[in-house]
C-alpha cells in the first residue's frame, strides 16, 4: 500500500526557519509534490521533486532523497501569512489513482 | 488565465434536495477532478475525467454524480445526501492525465453543509 507521513501541527516565530518533514513508502515512486493550505481555501502548488536534492524557490526550499523515502519543506525568514497546512503528496506510477496525500502538518507562525 | 473556478463558494442543503456544484478551468487542461476534504484532513479523490470521459470512480457512492460537458466544464450533481457528506468539494485540473506530470490546479472549493 501507499503510506505517507508527516507531523500533524509544528510552531514558529516570526523570522525564524522551520522544517516540516515527509516520509513515504509508496510502489512506483515518481516524484512529491508540496502543497500550501490556508484553512477554507484551496491547495495551491509550492513544488515538486523528482530528482534527489534542495530545489529553492524564494523563501521556500524542497528536498528529495529518494533512497531513504524522505522529503522536507524548509520555509526560511517566517512570516504570519505562512500560517497554514502543508500537504505533501506522492505521485506514483502505481494503479489509476496516482497521487496519494500525506495528512498535512498545520504550521502556525507566531510573533 | 490559470485559476480554476468553483461556484458556490457556500451551500447548505437539507437531505432531500437536488443541488449541482460547478467547476471551470481555460487552461486546456485535460484533466479534471473533484476531491472531498474533511476538516484537518487531505483531500480525498472521488473522480476524474480525462478526455471527457470519467477515467477513476473511487467507489462514491450514487448520492453523488458527476458530469463533463465539455473539456472546460465540470459538474457534480447531489442529490439525497447525508449529513456526514458536509466536506469542502474541491475541483481540480492538470494538463495532463493521470499517469502524466499531474500538477494540480485546485479551485477555491464549495463549503457544503448537509442538515
Amino acid at each position: 500500500g501507499q503510506n505517507i507521513d508527516q507531523p500533524t501541527e509544528m510552531t514558529a516565530t516570526e523570522g525564524a526557519i522551520v522544517q516540516i518533514n515527509c516520509t513515504y513508502q509508496t510502489s512506483g515512486f515518481n516524484g512529491l509534490f508540496w502543497y500550501q493550505q490556508h484553512a477554507g481555501e484551496a491547495p495551491t502548488f509550492l513544488s515538486y521533486n523528482v530528482l534527489d536534492g534542495l530545489e529553492e524557490k524564494g523563501r521556500f526550499s524542497s528536498f528529495l532523497s529518494r533512497s531513504k523515502g524522505y522529503s522536507y519543506l524548509l520555509l526560511k525568514e517566517l512570516q504570519m501569512k505562512d500560517s497554514a497546512s502543508y500537504l505533501c503528496a506522492a505521485y506514483t506510477a502505481a494503479g489509476a489513482n496516482n497521487l496519494f496525500f500525506g495528512t498535512g502538518t498545520r504550521l502556525t507562525v507566531i510573533p | 488565465d490559470t485559476e480554476v473556478t468553483q461556484t458556490p463558494k457556500h451551500l447548505v442543503m437539507g437531505m432531500t434536495n437536488k443541488k449541482s456544484l460547478k467547476c471551470e478551468q481555460h487552461m486546456g487542461h485535460r484533466a479534471m477532478y473533484w476531491y472531498k476534504q474533511k476538516a484537518k484532513k487531505p483531500p480525498e479523490l472521488m473522480f476524474v475525467y480525462s478526455y471527457e470521459k470519467l477515467s477513476i470512480n473511487e467507489s462514491v457512492p450514487s448520492r453523488f454524480s458527476p458530469e463533463c460537458p465539455n473539456s472546460s466544464l465540470l459538474n457534480l450533481h447531489l442529490h439525497a445526501l447525508q449529513p456526514e457528506d458536509s466536506a469542502l468539494y474541491l475541483c481540480a485540473s492538470s494538463q495532463d492525465p493521470p499517469g502524466g506530470s499531474e500538477k494540480l490546479f485546485f479551485g477555491s472549493g464549495t463549503q457544503l453543509s448537509v442538515l
